[in-house]
């Protein structure tokens, strides 16, 4: 069975960092062809898809944000992090993080999400 | 890039089917088939009903189908039912190498 659980803080001040991690088991990030991404939700708005890995550290990002994320993974620790600097209001919203179909970026599996809140 | 563009509701009564459009560009949905739908109840997370235009997870419903033609995808619901009530999210890939999700549709169920 696959799960996974964002985790990271639910509160950070306009301009800071944003790290956070989504710890998963049931699947190893070092098989053929498996991704995990990260998905973001401001309340009462739309899906916004943020970047994803794959198994062989291949990484896309939302072109709109690509200069303000990272998406890095930890195999060994069945986890993957996702960085986003230079936090804004705007940047308030339930980050998730989700498992893509092998060789696709549809994610078929997804974690419960995580509230962040940006705010002075 | 621009969010695919999906109406902001559709409603239909139980037993009926009803059509979601998503619109995008040659740039995503209309250049590769690999486009998908996710349903999400209030307070949930999404859940994915349908990928690479057609395809229906393990454990969806055949009540649930998609297509595509040009720029356009759609997904139809038939038979509907009190728990299709539920906001519905099309994504595509896009020449970026990234995904692109839609504006959103509400589902009403009369």
């Amino acid at each position: 069975q696959i799960t996974l659980k964002e985790s990271g803080p639910t509160l950070v001040k306009p301009t800071q960092t944003l790290t956070l991690t989504c710890t998963f088991s049931g699947f190893s990030l070092s098989t053929s062809g498996v991704g995990v991404g990260w998905i973001r939700q401001p309340p009462g708005k739309a899906l916004e898809w943020l970047a994803l890995i794959y198994w062989d550290d291949d990484k896309r990002y939302s072109p709109s944000l690509k200069s303000r994320l990272t998406i890095t993974k930890d195999t060994s620790k069945n986890q993957v992090v996702l960085t986003m600097t230079n936090m804004d209001p705007v940047d308030t919203a339930t980050y998730y993080c989700a498992h893509t179909i092998p060789r696709r970026g549809a994610f078929d599996i997804w974690g419960q999400g995580t509230m962040v809140t940006v705010s002075s | 890039q621009s969010a695919l563009t999906q109406p902001a509701s559709v409603s239909g009564s139980p037993g009926q089917s009803i059509t979601i459009s998503c619109t995008g560009t040659s740039s995503d949905v209309g250049g590769y088939n690999y486009v998908s739908w996710y349903q999400q109840h209030p307070g949930k997370a999404p859940k994915l009903m349908i990928y690479d235009v057609s395809n229906r997870p393990s454990g969806v419903s055949n009540r649930f189908s998609g297509s595509k033609s040009g720029n356009t995808a759609s997904l139809t619901i038939s038979g509907l039912q009190a728990e299709d009530e539920a906001d519905y999210y099309c994504s595509s890939y896009t020449s970026s190498s990234s995904e692109v999700f839609g504006t959103g549709t509400k589902v009403t169920v009369l």
